[in-house]
Order: C-alpha cells, then sequence, then structure tokens
C-alpha cells in the first residue's frame, strides 16, 4: 500500500547541532509539505514543495530548509537548531493542490 | 489573526450522544477539510468539501460557503470517537484551526 512514512519519530538534540528530519511518500504526489504543531496554535506551514526542484517558504519557514531531488521525498533541515523549534513536525503530501492531504505520523523534536 | 477559528475547544459528552463542532473561517476559500487527529498524533482526513453536504458512516459534514462557516455532525458518539478535530480552508496555502478535543464517556 501506498504511505508516507517520517523518520525519526523522536528526536533529541542539543542547541545548536544541525538535524534533519525525513519524509518519504510513495504515492507519487506532487505536492509535499512540512507543517509543526505547537499547543495553541494550528498547524503551521513551514515549507511545500510543489514539484522536483521547487521549493517554497511557508509562513514560519526561518531556521528551516527543505530539498526536493526526486517526487518521494522531501527531507528537513534545521540548520541550527533552537529551543524555539521544539515541536511535533508533521509531512503531509497531496496529489493536486486542492484535494486530500496525506499526512505521515509525525516526529516529536525536543532541542535541549 | 487566525483565519480559522474553531468551537468548542474542547467537548465531553455521553456515549449515544449527537455532537457538532463549529468551523468559521476569515478567507476565501476552494475547499474546507476535517480532519481527525488520535492520541499518539497521527492525522486523517475525514472529509474534503466545497459546497453542500456530506456523510461517510455516523459523520456529516456541512458548510455554508455565504456564511464562511461549517460544522461536523457526529451521530451516536463512541468513546472510539475520542480524538482531536481539526478544520482546514485551503486558500492560497492551507490554514488549519486549533483543533477541538472531543472525549466520550462510554
Amino acid at each position: 500500500d501506498a504511505e508516507i512514512t517520517q523518520s525519526p519519530r523522536h528526536k533529541i538534540t542539543e542547541t545548536g547541532r544541525q538535524v534533519t528530519l525525513a519524509c518519504h511518500q510513495t504515492w507519487n504526489h506532487n505536492n509535499m509539505f512540512w507543517y509543526r504543531q505547537d499547543l495553541g496554535h494550528g498547524l503551521r506551514l513551514i515549507h511545500y514543495s510543489y514539484g522536483v526542484q521547487d521549493t517554497n517558504k511557508g509562513e514560519v519557514s526561518d531556521g528551516y530548509s527543505v530539498s526536493r531531488s526526486n517526487t518521494e521525498d522531501l527531507p528537513l533541515t534545521l540548520e541550527s537548531a533552537a529551543s524555539s523549534q521544539t515541536s511535533v513536525y508533521f509531512c503531509a503530501s497531496s496529489r493536486q493542490w486542492n484535494e486530500k492531504l496525506f499526512f505521515g505520523s509525525g516526529t516529536q523534536l525536543s532541542v535541549l | 489573526k487566525n483565519e480559522v477559528e474553531q468551537s468548542p475547544q474542547n467537548l465531553t459528552a455521553q456515549e449515544g450522544e449527537f455532537i457538532t463542532i463549529n468551523c468559521s473561517y476569515s478567507v476565501g476559500i476552494s475547499a474546507l477539510h476535517w480532519l481527525q487527529q488520535h492520541p499518539g498524533g497521527g492525522i486523517v482526513s475525514l472529509f474534503m468539501l466545497s459546497s453542500g453536504k456530506k456523510k461517510h458512516g455516523r459523520l456529516i459534514a456541512t458548510i455554508n460557503i455565504q456564511e464562511k462557516h461549517s460544522s461536523l455532525h457526529i451521530t451516536a458518539s463512541h468513546p472510539r470517537d475520542s480524538a482531536v478535530y481539526i478544520c482546514a480552508v485551503l486558500g492560497n496555502q492551507f490554514y488549519f484551526g486549533t483543533g477541538t478535543s472531543l472525549t466520550v464517556i462510554p
């Protein structure tokens, strides 16, 4: 069955370290998204991609970067982790921009 | 400024009760999604709608585009319905509500 997977599920890191969260989907979806979820906030868009070599900033992109070298993967990199980046991160994908979103299981990241 | 507002934030119901969760939004949209997030965090899409009403089992979603309002109804609620329900609207991007936490007591 097609799916979207995130890894790791849990990550603890130290302030200043570079961290990469993986997202892999097997639906061949063009669109992929990274969100963070924090108490008191809805899901907030970090970065998104509408296809290979396409990446765009979302509303909370500072301190994060993504790259899209193939259809299946959109890794999220925290260049220098900060405590404010402690959060739950969700990757999502969709076939077209106005179609249903499919979410990964999330990555709980703690920056100490 | 929240583009999407949900009410109530928290809801506790007895098994069998009829439940309504409301969503109001302030942006122009092409579609509205209802999502379900279970303890443990996984998020699944329940409905996507742009007009009228959709039904899936005991769940019914309605939308009024003119009033910028949607409701999610659960008939004959069950403890397994306990989850966070999230409204998301698609304008130039997705905007998400903060969710309604539902607990159904046996």
